[in-house]
């Protein structure tokens, strides 16, 4: 089946540096959704992209979609500590049936 | 906060036996998915149900179960517990007309000793 592929698996920064995690598929994804999940906690939705090409920001997080719709990859600038969690991408294959396909996240820890 | 419950919390069973987690849907969403989530990993679907009907499932054996109620609210059961299904088990709703961003509760963290 369709598997997205997630790296770095993890990434520590020190506050205030950028940081980014890669989403790639071997196949053509139909959209890519991003999750964050705090330590302990459940994931959260941040954004789903859809077309070839598309970027989306929102405050310091930037999103991207590949043009072949293959990869999918997710900036941080600046990071706080608030942005410490495992960020995952998963595809989501529409219509009706919301079977969300994770990758395996990447942990972000953030050194203040 | 996304409006999706679930109980129990936490929970320690044993090998062999029966557990039946327990789902409440965000008021208005008429779809509801289970995911597993293992130490360590993303999450991975189990199935979804959608007017009390299983519609999808992922790779799970038939002792993996599920109900989803008139009030949209959801059970998951599984039966005969291996010490592999210990895991953080993750309900999600949804409105199946919407762009497919899933609400997900704080989930059950099932232990199998």
């Amino acid at each position: 089946g369709q598997q997205v592929m997630q790296i770095p698996q993890y990434q520590h920064v020190q506050e205030g540096e950028d940081f980014t995690t890669y989403c790639n598929s071997s196949t053509t994804l139909s959209n890519i959704q991003w999750y964050k999940q705090r330590p302990g906690g459940h994931p959260v939705f941040l954004i789903q992209l859809v077309k070839s090409g598309e970027v989306k920001k929102q405050k310091r997080l930037t999103f991207q979609f590949g043009e072949a719709k293959k990869n999918s990859s997710l900036h941080i600038t600046a990071t706080q500590t608030t942005d410490v969690g495992t960020y995952f991408c998963a595809e989501n294959s529409g219509g009706s049936n919301y079977k969300l396909t994770f990758g395996k996240g990447t942990l972000l820890t953030v050194n203040p | 906060e996304t409006g999706v419950t679930q109980s129990p919390t936490h929970l320690i069973k044993t090998r062999g036996q029966q557990v039946t987690l327990r789902c409440s849907s965000q008021s208005g969403h008429n779809t509801v998915s289970w995911y597993q989530q293992a130490l360590g990993q993303g999450p991975q679907f189990i199935f979804q149900y959608y007017r009390e009907e299983e519609n999808g499932r992922g790779n799970f054996p038939p002792r993996f179960s599920g109900l989803q109620f008139p009030n949209y609210s959801s059970e998951l059961n599984v039966n005969a517990l291996e010490l592999d299904d210990s895991a953080l088990y993750l309900c999600a709703s949804s409105l199946v007309d919407r762009t497919g961003e899933l609400f997900f509760g704080e989930g059950s963290r099932l232990t199998v000793l």
